[in-house]
């Protein structure tokens, strides 16, 4: 067990929906990271968040968006689903910002199915 | 931006032999590299990691080795047993702030 949690662990919603995938980093860690996860491949960063703020984009499409708030869970919000859309999603953290870089505890993951 | 690139996608060895994963990076700037393990259905697992002014990290079967010349590192695992078979996934941060991933490579460690 990391110590990272994320609720819920499976979803499954229609075509054009919004959801909210909700993340708790470790405790005292300041970084979230969002990343994408599709059927069989690798992990796509999508958004960093340290201490309220956003640190870096990576691939993160205009339909997402992000925020961490003062207690420092992370939620990210996906609305108008498309079938692409059905991924794992992995929230990690870290102690700190990237510079030293940190190691990132990833959390179990979100199954999205979008149908 | 940075694009890492990883081979192979699939490896296959008897159990007791070694496996070598390579990945190459774009950017020199790339200053940070971990090494992931990934089982099936689980969370990514940090298994190591080498930053850029040091050539060589070991820990125990695994060792990752880093040439910045050429931009490329390799995880080594020796002596692999069944229990090492699952996906592992090389990483490059880039611009200090944005994490790259391989595209994953599946070993199966034959009992």
């Amino acid at each position: 067990d990391s110590g990272v949690t994320q609720t819920p662990k499976h979803l499954i919603t229609a075509t054009g929906q919004r959801v909210t995938l909700r993340c708790s980093p470790r405790s005292g860690d300041l970084s979230v990271y969002w990343y994408q996860q599709s059927l069989d491949q690798g992990l796509q960063f999508l958004i960093q968040y340290y201490n309220g703020e956003e640190r870096a984009k990576g691939n993160i499409l205009e339909r997402f968006s992000a925020q961490q708030f003062p207690d420092l869970h992370s939620e990210l919000n996906l609305s108008s689903l498309e079938l692409g859309d059905s991924a794992l999603y992995f929230c990690a953290s870290s102690p700190h910002g990237n510079s030293p870089a940190d190691e990132q505890f990833f959390g179990p993951g979100t199954r999205l199915t979008v149908l | 931006g940075e694009n890492v690139e990883q081979h192979p996608s699939t490896l296959s060895v008897q159990e007791g032999d070694s496996a070598v994963i390579k990945c190459t990076y774009s950017d020199s700037a790339s200053n940070y590299f971990p090494w992931y393990k990934q089982e099936l259905g689980k969370r990514p697992q940090l298994i190591i990691d080498i930053r850029s002014n040091v050539g060589e990290k070991k820990d125990q079967r695994i060792a990752v080795t880093l040439n910045k010349t050429a931009k490329h590192f390799s995880l080594h695992i020796t002596e692999t047993q069944p229990e090492d078979s699952a996906v592992y996934f090389c990483a490059a941060l880039y611009n200090f702030n944005k994490f790259y991933f391989g595209s994953g490579t599946k070993l199966n460690v034959k009992p």
